[in-house]
Parts: C-alpha cells; sequence; structure tokens
C-alpha cells in the first residue's frame, strides 16, 4: 500500500517553455501533496505543501508564478514548470500523505528528471 | 530554522564491515526523525521512523537511535554489503509535516 507515481519519468525540454509533473497517489487518498527539489549532489528541499482542494504553500524564495501547483483532487497533484530555464534543471520529487486515514507518513514517487535546454 | 547535518558526507568501506551514519539536528521539536535511502537517479526508499518519544527502531541489519534532547540520531548497518551502496538521508518531521533533509551520506561498499 502507499503508492506514489510520477509522471514523467524524465523529460527534456526548451527554454522559455512549461512543462507539467504529475503525482498521484494510487492505492490511497492524498488530502495533502509535497513537492520537493534536488539539485545533483545536493538534499531535497521543500518547494511547496498543498493540500486538495485549496491553494498550494510556497516555501520561502520559491516563486509561486513560476511553479503552478495544483491540487484538484485527492489522487492526483500537478506542479507545472512555467518559462523554464537552464537553473531549473533538476530532480523533481513529489510526496503524499493523509493524517485522518492514517498515512501519516510521507510516501515519496520516484522522482522526474527535468532537463531544460 | 531547522537545519540538519550529516557526516560523514562519503564513506567507502570494504564488505563486512559494521558502520555509522551520523545526523544531527539544531531544533528538537521534532515529531519524528526518519531515515531513507536513495539510489542514483531515483525516489527514496523509507528505512526506519523513529518518533520523538522513541529511543531506536531496528530492521533487520539496520538501527537507528534517537536522542532528541541533543539533537542526534545514529544509523547502524551491520555487516555491510554491496547492495547497501546508495545515498543515505536523514529527514526530521516538524509539526506541521514539514520534512526537513540532511544533505545525505554517500555510503560505497567495495566487494
Amino acid at each position: 500500500g502507499a503508492v506514489v507515481s510520477q509522471h514523467p519519468s524524465w523529460v527534456i525540454c526548451k527554454s522559455g517553455t512549461s512543462v507539467k509533473i504529475e503525482c498521484r497517489s494510487l492505492d490511497f487518498q492524498a488530502t495533502t501533496m509535497f513537492w520537493y527539489r534536488q539539485f545533483p549532489k545536493q538534499s531535497l528541499m521543500l518547494m511547496a505543501t498543498s493540500n486538495e482542494g485549496s491553494k498550494a504553500t510556497y516555501e520561502q524564495g520559491v516563486e509561486k508564478d513560476k511553479f503552478l501547483i495544483n491540487h484538484a483532487s485527492l489522487t492526483l497533484s500537478t506542479l507545472t514548470v512555467t518559462s523554464a530555464h537552464p537553473e531549473d534543471s533538476s530532480f523533481y520529487i513529489c510526496s503524499a500523505s493523509n493524517p485522518s486515514q492514517g498515512f501519516y507518513e510521507q510516501y515519496f514517487g520516484p522522482g522526474t528528471r527535468l532537463t531544460v535546454t | 530554522k531547522q537545519e540538519v547535518t550529516q557526516i560523514p558526507a562519503a564513506l567507502s568501506v570494504p564488505e563486512g564491515e559494521n558502520l555509522v551514519l551520523n545526523c544531527s539536528f539544531t531544533d528538537s521539536a521534532i515529531y519524528n526523525l526518519q531515515w531513507f535511502r536513495q539510489d542514483p537517479g531515483k525516489g527514496l526508499t523509507s528505512l526506519l521512523l523513529i518518533q520523538s518519544s522513541q529511543r531506536e527502531q531496528t530492521s533487520g541489519r539496520l538501527n537507528a537511535s534517537l536522542d532528541k534532547s541533543s539533537g542526534r540520531s545514529t544509523l547502524y548497518i551491520a555487516a555491510s554489503q554491496p547492495g547497501d551502496s546508495a545515498t543515505y538521508l536523514c529527514a526530521v518531521k516538524e509539526y506541521g509535516n514539514k520534512l526537513v533533509f540532511g544533505a545525505g551520506t554517500i555510503l560505497r561498499v567495495k566487494s
């Protein structure tokens, strides 16, 4: 149980374009989803927290207009990187939880490798 | 602001050795502490989770301890194997459900 998937697993896009990453909880309803970014040889940094049906809460220094997060259903959250630049190239990982159903831990997806050329 | 530090940053050991990875955190007001494993280019696999009221957790060859008052945790790996080679991440959960990660220890077990 508690499986989280991400799609795509890797994506290459051109500078200036937008790219959408999906995060799905496959066997439980995720009231809360988290988006992290990981640069090479660095740890995970929380970008934002999203609760189903409400606006995401962004961490300090993360541009909410650049990283659009939508959590419209209990099993799906999306992260859209708008007007991507090479410095946005990173490994993006999502996690999901639902404390009210006993899923107190954050269950992590396999990650999405974004390369902006 | 919570800061999590992991020492050493990298470790290379021969197969069969017992080893200890260290994690320290600056704010003891945590909900729990979790150790993860990350293989190159992959997501995270949860290894052990210690609640703030607990002192240690064990799973197979892994044992994790927590000293909340001093802000320290250790992950002990017994009889290391080449398959243990990965990056090990420590994360503390703050009240509010946020995880703060350390930078990780890159472990290489040589056969």
